[in-house]
């Protein structure tokens, strides 16, 4: 199975930063690569996939890049409602894995 | 709208089955795989397996083998997770989840159900 590693576990920042978050890979994975937000108590949602695109209706302020086995997540400009944990995950080869979590917390 | 709804909260007792239903709604059913992804409390996600809404195939994670079933219902529209012999560590929020790749067990998860909460206690 491919190992995905998240980074950091969690960060605290203020309304207005730009955030980064970090995903590896054990192996290279093509840019197969999904972003997700979950709130509490609410069911993950998708907002980038194939690493760098956009899910219809995702505000631009989140975008992803990277290749290989290291890529991306940035939130350009932290709004309230982006408090919340971030997982990342691979489908480059089955079983689909996830990231372990991080979670923005309000600074 | 695509929408996938989950059937209501269990609680199950240790070495019990439980059978937790997804209807799917607002696509074509059988153009999409489906997914099962658990998350234990406070902790992250874990996919258990994929279903073909199209020919029934499936392909589950090498920990549950022999534990899960996954099956479809094509007139309803309704995709199931039975999963056998529960113990504690079960106890989690189950999710379905369409692939949005369509019929490849590879892929992400545009649409999710809104999760069923599985607790197993004696």
């Amino acid at each position: 199975d491919i190992q995905m590693t998240q980074s950091p576990s969690s960060l605290s920042a203020s309304v207005g930063d730009r955030v980064t978050i970090t995903c590896r890979a054990s192996q290279g994975i093509s840019n197969s690569l999904a972003w997700y937000q979950q709130k509490p108590g609410k069911a993950p949602k998708l907002l980038l996939y194939a690493a760098s695109r956009l899910e219809s209706g995702v505000p631009s302020r989140f975008s992803g890049s990277g290749s290989g086995t290291d890529y991306t997540l940035t939130i350009s400009s932290l709004q309230p409602e982006d408090f919340a944990t971030y997982y990342c995950q691979q489908y480059y080869s089955t079983p689909p894995t996830f990231g372990q979590g991080t979670k923005v917390e309000i600074k | 709208q695509v929408q996938l709804v989950q059937s209501g909260a269990e609680v199950k007792k240790p070495g019990a089955s439980v059978k937790v239903s997804c209807k799917a709604s607002g696509y074509t059913f059988t153009s999409y795989g489906i997914s099962w992804v658990r998350q234990a409390p406070g902790q992250g996600l874990e996919w258990m397996g994929w279903i073909s809404a199209y020919n029934g195939n499936t392909n589950y994670a090498q920990k549950l083998q022999g534990r899960v079933t996954m099956t479809t219902d094509t007139s309803t529209s309704t995709a199931y997770m039975e999963l056998r012999s529960l113990r504690s560590d079960d106890t989690a929020v189950y999710y379905c989840a369409r692939a949005a790749r369509g019929r490849t067990t590879v892929t992400h998860f545009d649409y999710w159900g809104q999760g069923t909460l599985v607790t197993v206690s004696s």
